[in-house]
């Protein structure tokens, strides 16, 4: 069964500091993946996705996310993160043609002004 | 073009009662996806729902919960007999294909959910 895997449960960041959000997945057939974002007491919402293509994905607020299918890996980045940017984030991951989206445990950050 | 609709956003029950959750997908979706998040751990996904169909429940607890897509109306997840565990955020997710076939779920806000 595929899984998904986010290394840090809780990040803490200073403001203008670079943000790298692990995420790693088991699932040997093709795969679509994603990342939501959750801001504190609203709903998940897509922050990008990566469905084929340029492995480098840019999605919403300046984040991006690099598929490196050899490593199984969707890590999201952010070169300088803001106040705002304080949020659950959560990988999540289905397979081609299946509807079976399995979600990472999420990771909380929260950045210093 | 409105977004998932949940309601309610809150509600409150005592051990033993129902609990009725509704979901409105975004206009022209035709896939629904029920899933609960309890506090502190991530998503985690009891079904999935088309028109009148279930296609997976493979998440759903074997009992007190189930869940339509009625042909008319919201999908309702209904959780019969509620204990204290099921304390959580119930979220629903809508979906449609792309050309591609290709699918990109969208949230709802969720319904909390507290039992007495």
């Amino acid at each position: 069964a595929q899984s998904v895997s986010q290394h840090n449960h809780h990040v803490i960041l200073s403001e203008a500091a670079s943000l790298e959000l692990g995420c790693n997945y088991s699932y040997g057939g093709t795969v679509n993946l994603f990342w939501y974002v959750q801001y504190p007491g609203q709903h998940l919402q897509l922050l990008l996705k990566y469905f084929s293509g340029d492995p480098l994905v840019k999605g919403i607020k300046g984040f991006e996310a690099e598929f490196i299918k050899s490593k199984f890996s969707f890590n999201l980045r952010k070169p300088s993160v803001q106040w705002s940017d304080t949020a659950e984030y959560f990988c999540a991951v289905n397979s081609y043609n299946n509807n079976d989206m399995r979600f990472g445990a999420g990771t909380r950050l929260t950045v210093k002004p | 073009n409105a977004g998932v609709m949940q309601n309610p956003r809150h509600l409150v029950r005592r051990r033993g009662q129902e609990a009725r959750l509704r979901c409105s997908p975004m206009k022209g979706h035709s896939h629904v996806y029920w899933y609960r998040q309890l506090p502190e751990e991530g998503l985690k996904f009891m079904v999935y729902l088309q028109k009148e169909n279930i296609i997976d429940e493979s998440g759903m607890p074997k009992e007190r919960f189930s869940a339509e897509f009625p042909k008319e109306g919201p999908s309702i997840l209904r959780i019969q007999q509620v204990v204290r565990g099921d304390s959580a955020a119930y979220f629903c997710a809508s979906s449609s294909q792309d050309r591609a076939g290709q699918e990109t779920q969208y949230f709802g806000p969720g319904t909390r959910l507290l039992v007495l």
